[in-house]
């Protein structure tokens, strides 16, 4: 079964605007939250992070926002860049469980 | 500087072969793990060790097998009982404990001929 499901696997955004991707996840233990960036071919870089104890973190351009009775979390990108056109995955932990578990990913393109 | 290194970049597989893959990271971190990412899927969980000379499977740990002798090196080893292995393999490490980042190799492509 699929904990942590990214239902949108891509999303055009233009350059400026607001990009949202959008991450749900079945396990109420989750407890810590990640996005990652990945450019094909390369490893995945990390993004940003989200403990069960906030709803909001915010660095930068990136701000994630989680919503844990409705299990979802979100990363808004404000403003879009092209750079910003790569891979995310959202993934997922219980703290002290090491592992972690990802979403499908979303593509992100950002057309000039 | 500090990082993770996979190797090689590409790497053919002839059927009945067994090939190793390998992860060097110099950060000083204690856990290591692999991943295998298919087209259209996350990555999914191959082994991971959280200590020395001990290791933990994952989620599709059949057909793969993995040492741990050094804590800076965490070889993986396809083996011919692995039916599919065309994949993207990637190495991760971090330090044990909660909410520890984990940080990615390069990658290594696997192909099989």
């Amino acid at each position: 079964d699929q904990q942590v499901k990214q239902n949108s696997p891509s999303l055009s955004v233009q350059e400026g605007r607001i990009s949202i991707l959008n991450c749900d996840y079945t396990n109420s233990m989750f407890d810590y939250f990640l996005w990652y960036k990945k450019y094909p071919a390369e490893g995945p870089t990390f993004l940003i992070s989200i403990s069960s104890i906030k709803d909001k973190n915010e660095d930068g351009r990136f701000t994630v926002f989680l919503n844990k009775s409705a299990k979802h979390l979100s990363l808004h990108i404000v403003p879009s860049q092209p750079g910003d056109s790569a891979v995310y995955f959202c993934a997922a932990s219980i703290q002290g469980a090491q592992k972690l578990v990802f979403g499908q990913g979303t593509r992100l393109t950002i057309n000039p | 500087d500090g990082g993770i290194t996979q190797s090689p970049k590409y790497l053919f597989r002839k059927e009945g072969q067994n090939v190793t893959l390998s992860c060097e990271q110099n950060l000083n971190h204690d856990a290591m793990y692999w991943y295998r990412q298919d087209p259209g899927q996350g990555l999914r969980l191959i082994y991971y060790s959280q200590i020395v000379n001990d290791f933990q499977k994952g989620d599709i740990a059949e057909g793969y097998s993995v040492s741990r002798e050094k804590k800076e090196s965490f070889p993986l080893t396809v083996t011919s009982a692995q039916k599919n292995p065309t994949a993207f393999y990637l190495c991760a490490s971090n330090n044990r404990g909660p909410g520890e980042t984990q940080y990615f190799g390069p990658g290594t492509r696997l192909l099989v001929l």
